[in-house]
């Protein structure tokens, strides 16, 4: 069965800062990942995915993450954080077609917070 | 109006009564979700329609009872439930598994469900 760790439950960065989250799974085939950030009160927003070819991909708002096969890590990289990026993130891996639609499994989130 | 709507976005309840979540979606997907998000628990996924059908139920208690009369609506019917019931219940949308699919899951907002 599919699963995924986020090691850090709680990160504090100054604005300004550069941010890394960390996302780790563990799935027999090649992975489909994603990045979701959920803002205080809000649902989830996909921020990235990944499917296949080029290992680093970009993202919304500034984010970029990469997959990292040989350490099965997929994570979650920001060169200059800002005070709206406080929120919690989700990392997932999924299998995208089968016949039960589209099997995320989430880690249990990282709750940023942004010091001025 | 576009994206995954939810309604209400809040509800407290008892533990005897009768009510209900709605969700609908306006993306032309064919496969729908409930997950329960507790704090400090991961994302649990709860039902899976696909093309109206249900195709996951992950072991969720008889008092929670889904509906999907068609692609662009869920519902989640609540019957006696249980303090330990209160969480948020997100709603999403994808595309069935017999389109393309991209793999990702849009969210609503949530419904904050109260059981006192």
């Amino acid at each position: 069965a599919q699963s995924v760790t986020q090691p850090d439950i709680h990160i504090t960065v100054s604005e300004g800062a550069s941010l890394e989250l960390r996302c780790n799974y563990s799935y027999g085939a090649t992975p489909y990942l994603f990045w979701y950030v959920q803002s205080p009160g809000q649902g989830l927003q996909l921020l990235l995915k990944y499917f296949s070819g080029d290992t680093l991909v970009q993202g919304i708002k500034g984010f970029e993450a990469e997959f990292k096969r040989s350490q099965s890590s997929f994570n979650l990289r920001k060169p200059s954080v800002h005070w709206s990026d406080a929120a919690e993130y989700f990392c997932a891996v999924g299998t995208p077609v089968n016949n039960a639609g589209n099997m995320l499994t989430f880690g249990g989130g990282t709750r940023l917070m942004v010091k001025p | 109006e576009t994206g995954v709507t939810q309604t209400p976005r809040h509800l407290v309840m008892g533990m005897t009564n009768k009510k209900s979540l709605k969700c609908e979606q306006h993306l032309g997907h064919n496969a729908m979700y409930w997950y329960k998000q507790s704090a400090k628990k991961p994302l649990e996924l709860m039902f899976v329609y696909n093309f109206k059908e249900q195709t996951e139920n992950n072991s969720v208690p008889s008092r929670f009872s889904p509906e999907c009369p068609n692609s662009s609506h869920l519902f989640l019917h609540l019957h006696t439930l249980q303090p330990e019931d209160s969480a948020l219940y997100l709603c999403a949308s994808s595309q069935g598994w017999r389109q393309w699919n991209t793999g990702e899951l849009f969210f609503g907002e949530g419904s904050r469900l109260t059981v006192l």
